[in-house]
């Protein structure tokens, strides 16, 4: 039973465009989301999170909102660069205190010139 | 360099085998996780420790899976009697209880 899903496994985005990249989860008692971005033969790192008692947190080029009745939640990345094609994961905890982080399959971006 | 260490980074091995990965966090961070990645997928949660004490363990770790924190510090996870289905990659994070998990490299298993 996946909990968090990120139903687009690929998507590709002109350089200089906005990135949007969607997850969807289906336990209610999730109630923090972090993004991950990984490279190849690396880990994945931090990039971005957000509390359930907020719907929108930016960082730079990177804004993440999330909706709660609809269980969602999206990373826009503005303006995309070509450094940004990697793989993103959508993650989920039931805490801020990271007791058990659960992530999705992941999305492939790629940022085209 | 003062990130999450892993080792072996790579281990290849016949089924049947017992393998052993060792993860050094970043010092200052209680918590320690285990996660497994194959191909196409997410990081699956495994288990993690909080100090010395493992606190939750995944039903996808069967019993021939062992984890480890002895003094809180470095963890070891152990397989034992490898299947060509453990072939992933094994994934240590560690984390200040911020929620922001700090990942290693990676163990990549290989079983033949």
């Amino acid at each position: 039973d996946q909990q968090v899903k990120q139903n687009s496994p690929s998507l590709s985005v002109q350089e200089g465009r906005i990135s949007i990249l969607n997850c969807d989860y289906t336990n209610s008692m999730f109630d923090y989301f972090l993004w991950y971005k990984k490279y190849p033969a690396e880990g994945p790192t931090f990039l971005i999170s957000i509390s359930s008692i907020k719907d929108k947190n930016e960082d730079g080029r990177f804004t993440v909102f999330l909706n709660k009745s609809a269980k969602h939640l999206s990373l826009h990345i503005v303006p995309s660069q070509p450094g940004d094609s990697a793989v993103y994961f959508c993650a989920a905890s039931a805490d801020s205190s990271a007791s058990k982080i659960i992530f999705g399959s992941g999305t492939r971006l790629s940022i085209r010139p | 360099d003062t990130g999450v260490s892993q080792n072996p980074r790579h281990k290849i091995t016949k089924r049947g085998q017992n393998v052993t990965f060792r993860c050094d966090p970043i010092s200052e961070h209680n918590r320690l996780y285990w996660y497994r990645q194959t191909l196409g997928q997410g990081p699956e949660f495994l288990t993690y420790f909080q100090n010395e004490a493992q606190l939750e363990k995944s039903r996808l770790l069967s019993d021939r899976f062992s984890a480890e924190r002895p003094k809180g510090s470095f963890s070891t996870l152990e397989i034992q009697r490898t299947e060509q289905g453990d072939s992933a990659m094994y994934l240590c994070a560690s984390t200040p209880y911020t929620g922001e998990l700090f990942f290693g490299e990676g163990s990549r298993l290989t079983v033949l």
